[in-house]
């Protein structure tokens, strides 16, 4: 059973370009969930998805957003790029509804904003 | 709101001997509590998790929990570390009725001394 695919795995944004993330769950689990990880703040969640809605929000401004597609797969999206972006995100699934699931996380894709 | 505190940030022990790595949580009722590891490069892997009913978890590679709900500690233990176990260590807390949304600690670095 093939685990969370995250693509890209490395790259590389200048300052106010944007960039889109892909996650791939595992066949089966309908609930994906983006994390931030940075040496400075740590693991923090951005946000959940679950039948392609939106279920849960972290605390991240509006450049950050999400979406999930019919065949679970998600993407996040951050719009103009700053250098305190530069981080591991993280994606996660879960079979079932939001709520205290087991969550199997990807490998990430590091994103470094110059 | 939740919040996770892992006092210790390095913890180093030789190959053979125990290992305990402290965890405190913060949350109003009893919460989800996990332990994941992260090797270099990678995502966070699952150890073990605590939901209710026995307050002392197994998990796997020999790892075991214990859930102290008068100390609001979820300390991780090894009774003999192996050199492979050098990673960094997360524990996490999720709310009942918050979704896939995990709090996580700090984290801990171990290092294993041949």
């Amino acid at each position: 059973k093939a685990g969370v695919t995250q693509t890209p795995r490395y790259l590389i944004k200048t300052r106010g370009q944007q960039v889109t993330l892909s996650c791939s769950p595992i066949s089966g689990h309908r609930s994906v969930s983006w994390y931030q990880q940075t040496p400075g703040q740590g693991l923090q969640f951005l946000f959940e998805y679950f039948s392609e809605t939106q279920r849960n929000k972290g605390n991240f401004p509006g450049r950050f957003s999400g979406r999930q597609f019919s065949n679970s797969r998600s993407e996040m999206n951050v719009s103009t790029l700053e250098l305190g972006d530069s981080a591991l995100y993280l994606c996660a699934s879960s079979w079932g509804n939001p709520g205290a699931n087991v969550l199997t996380f990807g490998a990430g894709s590091r994103l470094t904003v110059l | 709101a939740q919040s996770v505190t892992q006092p210790d940030i390095h913890i180093t022990v030789s190959e053979g001997a125990s290992l305990e790595l402290r965890c405190n949580y913060s949350y109003g009722a009893t919460p989800y509590l996990f332990w994941y590891v992260q090797s270099p490069g990678q995502g966070l892997q699952l150890l073990l998790k605590y939901f209710s009913g026995d307050t002392l978890v197994q998990g796997i590679k020999g790892f075991e929990a214990e859930f102290k709900r008068s100390q609001s500690s979820f300390n991780l233990r090894k009774p003999s570390v192996h050199w492979s176990d050098a990673a960094e260590y997360f524990c996490a807390v999720g709310a009942r009725g918050g979704g896939n949304k995990l709090t996580f600690g700090t984290g801990t670095q171990l290092k294993v001394e041949l």
